[in-house]
């Protein structure tokens, strides 16, 4: 089973508001990543969690606020965002950080700043 | 850095033809992995095929296929049999341990399969 779930699917926010992304894994994977995907790009990597911890921030404005409360679930809050920052927003998972190590996506968030 | 290059921004091919898409990329290291993955439009990302460079032989998987060419940094997808639910977007990625987390992708080929 290679499944990383997303919630929710889509989502409309203003420019003031608070919400979070949710992204979950059962495969026992060691490291989580979130993407950010503008429409016809590849996704830029935003941040990846490895045992539990941040270990890279790919220089994201803090309006970005990742979190991992264990092993299986990673959280993107999100406050006060831009309309550029408008996009699909893409989780990924895998068995360790080593290159070595296959990603496997979730089907992405797709999220709406007005 | 390493930059994945896809020169073909749009395919088309006919259903039951093969089809390549090319992928070159440009490093000075000996030992990484190289990706396909398929994003079709509004559904998610899946794994097509990986490639470990140590490895001479192309992996294979059902339909598809790479064509690994080390010493040129070429790395080719092909589509047998193409059908309608081959049409995508298709990213060749690269990850190495210099690269670190990053998997580096190519901007894409939009994939157009016709009836």
């Amino acid at each position: 089973d290679t499944e990383v779930t997303q919630t929710p699917k889509h989502l409309v926010m203003g420019m003031t508001n608070k919400k979070s992304l949710k992204c979950e894994q059962h495969m026992g994977h060691r490291a989580m990543y979130w993407y950010k995907q503008k429409a016809k790009k590849p996704p830029e990597l935003m941040f990846v969690y490895s045992y539990e911890k941040l270990s890279i921030n790919e220089s994201v404005p803090s309006r970005f606020s990742p979190e991992c409360p264990n092993s299986s679930l990673l959280n993107l809050h999100l406050h006060a965002l831009q309309p550029e920052d408008s996009a699909l927003y893409l989780c990924a998972s895998s068995r360790d950080q080593f290159f070595t190590d296959t990603q496997y996506f979730g089907p992405g968030t797709r999220l709406t700043v007005l | 850095a390493q930059t994945v290059t896809q020169s073909q921004p749009e395919m088309s091919v006919q259903e039951a033809e093969t089809v390549t898409l090319s992928c070159t990329y440009d490093t000075s290291e000996s030992d990484y992995y190289l990706f396909w993955y398929k994003q079709p439009p509004s559904r998610q990302m899946i794994l097509v095929i990986r490639q470990e460079a140590y490895k001479q032989q192309n992996a294979t998987e059902n339909r598809f296929s790479v064509n690994f060419q080390k010493a040129a940094k070429s790395f080719s997808l092909k589509i047998s049999d193409s059908q309608l639910g081959d049409a995508a977007m298709y990213f060749c990625a690269y990850r190495s341990s210099n690269s670190g987390h990053a998997l580096n992708f190519g901007k894409g080929t939009s994939l157009l399969v016709t009836p």
